[in-house]
């Protein structure tokens, strides 16, 4: 079956323009996180959704940055006045129900700020 | 607050050879211990994964060993393969923390040499 997936692929905007990132999860995976992957480091979370609502934004660096998810599905990551520290590569997980560890990535979106 | 530290940061193997990476964490709450493997430009995918009730989980080549008294797991890899350098990250989730939400360590660049 279809995994995680992610568009665009790579996206490159320039310093304090708005950008959506969009995330499709597995069929049928009620949780989603994201993710935030700097280069040479490991992953950090960001935001996890359980169907609709945000259950915690806690990895949020801050306000320019915003997620929804507004059918249980698809999840749409939201920055605004893109800064060039925000360059990095996002990632998208999705598992069956946050009662259950395992989760699937999608291959991610690169962002470049220029 | 780093809370998952992996080490080393890159390793050289040649094929055949055992690759062994070690991961230390700090939250007693962790209770669920995966490694991921990442090659580049992808996202990261599901290696095996550990929980503190077993010492020690083999799937194929690849075995994950865990001390839960030194708060320590590590991940090896028998017969190491050209095939096999990558990325690789320990992580640990806990239930209630976030929808078991994944914490990272920083990554291991493993090459194996034909």
């Amino acid at each position: 079956g279809a995994g995680v997936s992610q568009t665009p692929s790579n996206k490159v905007t320039e310093k304090g323009k708005y950008v959506e990132l969009r995330c499709d999860p597995i069929s049928g995976h009620t949780a989603l996180y994201w993710y935030r992957q700097s280069l040479g480091q490991g992953p950090e979370f960001l935001i996890y959704f359980q169907g609709t609502g945000a259950a915690d934004d806690s990895g949020l660096p801050n306000d320019r940055f915003f997620a929804v998810r507004p059918e249980g599905s698809v999840s749409t990551l939201k920055i605004q006045r893109t800064e060039r520290g925000d360059s990095a590569v996002y990632l998208c997980a999705s598992s069956l129900t946050s009662g259950l560890n395992e989760q699937f990535f999608g291959p991610g979106t690169r962002l470049t700020v220029l | 607050q780093q809370q998952v530290k992996q080490s080393p940061q890159s390793l050289i193997v040649q094929k055949g050879g055992i690759s062994i990476i070690n991961c230390a964490y700090e939250n007693t709450a962790f209770d669920y211990f995966p490694w991921y493997q990442q090659f580049p430009g992808k996202g990261p995918a599901l290696l095996i994964a550990i929980r503190p009730d077993v010492s020690e989980k083999k799937e194929g080549r690849f075995t994950i060993s865990f001390n839960k008294s030194a708060k320590q797991f590590s991940l090896h890899i028998m017969d190491s393969q050209p095939g096999d350098s990558a990325t690789y990250f320990c992580a640990a989730s806990g239930q209630g923390n976030a929808g078991n939400m994944l914490t990272f360590g920083g990554g291991t660049r493993l090459m194996v040499k034909p």
